[in-house]
């Protein structure tokens, strides 16, 4: 199987949450990232957080970091037409730091 | 500053033919890495390059070379192209190496090969 699965697709109403889940496999990855990737354009940085932690938020993003499980997810609070893009989560295992990336989830917002 | 640039955005080739894309970094990184996107293999990562030598290679065959100038500018070369070369090829310079150097991305080069 792949090293960080995730669903293909969500869709949701603009102004709720949105929930991307992300699993991967190796149990010693170090960093775990998400990227935003819009229509046309390379990936940006959304927020990475390290394995030592169970949670990030910034603004109107929170991470959530399940290690028992090897379950990563990222809510998006207050979602907007202007997040419809596709979201990969990444991991960096210990001795490297090439990030491992998933399919991505192409996020549709709908009014 | 003025984010990654890669040049040129778009691009079609024949099967065969050779191909050079391009990427500059953002001023003052010295880290390189290429990216291969398509939709049924996703995101997989080619070589890093640092300092003019190439750290790290993903699993690719040797069609697919790259090289790092003494600005931190880099080319990536396909040699013998195929069909499946057809992606998008990322390019991202991130200040140095390691997990902790937020790696920026450039908009990409799309290549066709017909």
């Amino acid at each position: 199987g792949e090293d960080v699965e995730q669903s293909l697709f969500l869709s949701v109403r603009e102004g709720d949450s949105s929930v991307i889940n992300c699993t991967y496999t190796d149990s010693s990855s170090t960093y775990l990232y998400w990227y935003k990737q819009e229509p046309g354009a390379g990936l940006q940085l959304l927020t990475y957080i390290f394995s030592n932690m169970d949670m990030k938020q910034d603004q109107r993003l929170t991470v959530l970091l399940n290690k028992k499980d090897k379950h990563l997810s990222l809510r998006i609070a207050d979602t907007q037409t202007g997040d419809s893009a596709i979201y990969f989560c990444a991991e960096s295992i210990k001795g490297s730091y090439i990030p491992t990336f998933g399919r991505g989830t192409s996020l549709i917002v709908h009014p | 500053k003025a984010g990654v640039t890669q040049t040129p955005r778009y691009l079609i080739k024949t099967r065969g033919q050779q191909v050079t894309l391009s990427c500059s970094p953002i001023s003052g990184h010295r880290s390189v890495s290429w990216y291969q996107q398509t939709p049924g293999q996703g995101l997989q990562f080619l070589f890093e390059y640092f300092s003019e030598t190439q750290r790290n290679k993903g699993n690719f065959p040797g069609r697919f070379s790259g090289r790092q100038f003494s600005n931190s500018r880099s080319e990536m070369n396909v040699s013998t192209l195929e069909l499946g070369d057809s992606a998008l090829y990322l390019c991202a310079s991130s200040p140095g190496v390691g997990a902790n150097n937020e790696q920026f991305f450039g908009p990409g080069t799309r290549l066709t090969v017909l």
